[in-house]
């Protein structure tokens, strides 16, 4: 089965600096997988997805991702983090099968320093 | 196109009673699901569907029913609501059951129960 697991429940960062947020994923098979956004008491926004395209995905608000499968990693990057990006950071894999399920991470909470 | 509702937005239960959570899209799309959001855990499957009167069981199922009579609507119902259920629901759905798809989230409803 597969599974995802995000180093780091909290990262703290600086305006203006890298933000890197950690995604590992364990899959039988070569895997789909997605960053979402939560901004506080909101629900869930697809930020990006790998899909065997590419190995680097670009996604909205100048976020990034490269698909390492050597390392079964799909790290979340920005070369400078807003005030805006505040948010939680899910990173989920699909589950291959019926239905089209997705299996979360348990979550990084990203808070940007002024 | 107002993409995936929910409501309501919060409610308090006392133990024993039950709710039914609304959820509406208005995508057309064939899969639905529902998750729970608690704290440091990420998004958990209760239950979802991939047509009208098609439901399945995902990872956390207990305590919850579904139904799925038309395309559009996908309620999510407490029979005898327990302190554990105390958590945020999200309704997301999905325009097919490729892996590669992405699914939308609703806004949520946070879920008290005492």
């Amino acid at each position: 089965a597969q599974s995802v697991t995000q180093l780091g429940s909290h990262v703290s960062v600086s305006e203006g600096a890298l933000v890197l947020l950690r995604c590992n994923y364990s899959s039988s098979v070569p895997p789909y997988l997605f960053w979402y956004v939560q901004y506080p008491n909101k629900g869930l926004q697809l930020l990006l997805k790998y899909t065997s395209a590419a190995t680097l995905v670009k996604g909205i608000n100048g976020f990034e991702a490269e698909f390492k499968k050597s390392e079964t990693s799909f790290h979340l990057t920005k070369p400078s983090a807003h005030m805006s990006d505040a948010a939680e950071y899910f990173c989920a894999v699909s589950e291959f099968g019926y239905g089209n399920k997705l299996v979360f991470g348990a979550g990084t909470i990203l808070r940007v320093k002024s | 196109n107002a993409g995936v509702t929910q409501t309501p937005k919060f409610r308090i239960l006392k133990i024993g009673q039950s709710m039914t959570l609304q959820c509406t899209q208005d995508m057309n799309h064939n899969y639905m699901y529902w998750y729970r959001q608690d704290p440091g855990m990420g998004l958990k499957l209760i239950y979802y569907s991939v047509g009208a009167g098609i439901t399945d069981k995902g990872e956390v199922p207990n305590g919850y029913n579904v139904s799925r009579s038309t395309t559009e609507d996908f309620p999510l119902r407490l029979e005898l609501a327990a302190p554990s259920q105390t958590s945020v629901y999200f309704c997301a759905s999905s325009s097919t059951g490729f892996a590669y798809n992405e699914q939308f989230f609703g806004p949520g409803t946070r879920l008290t129960v005492l």
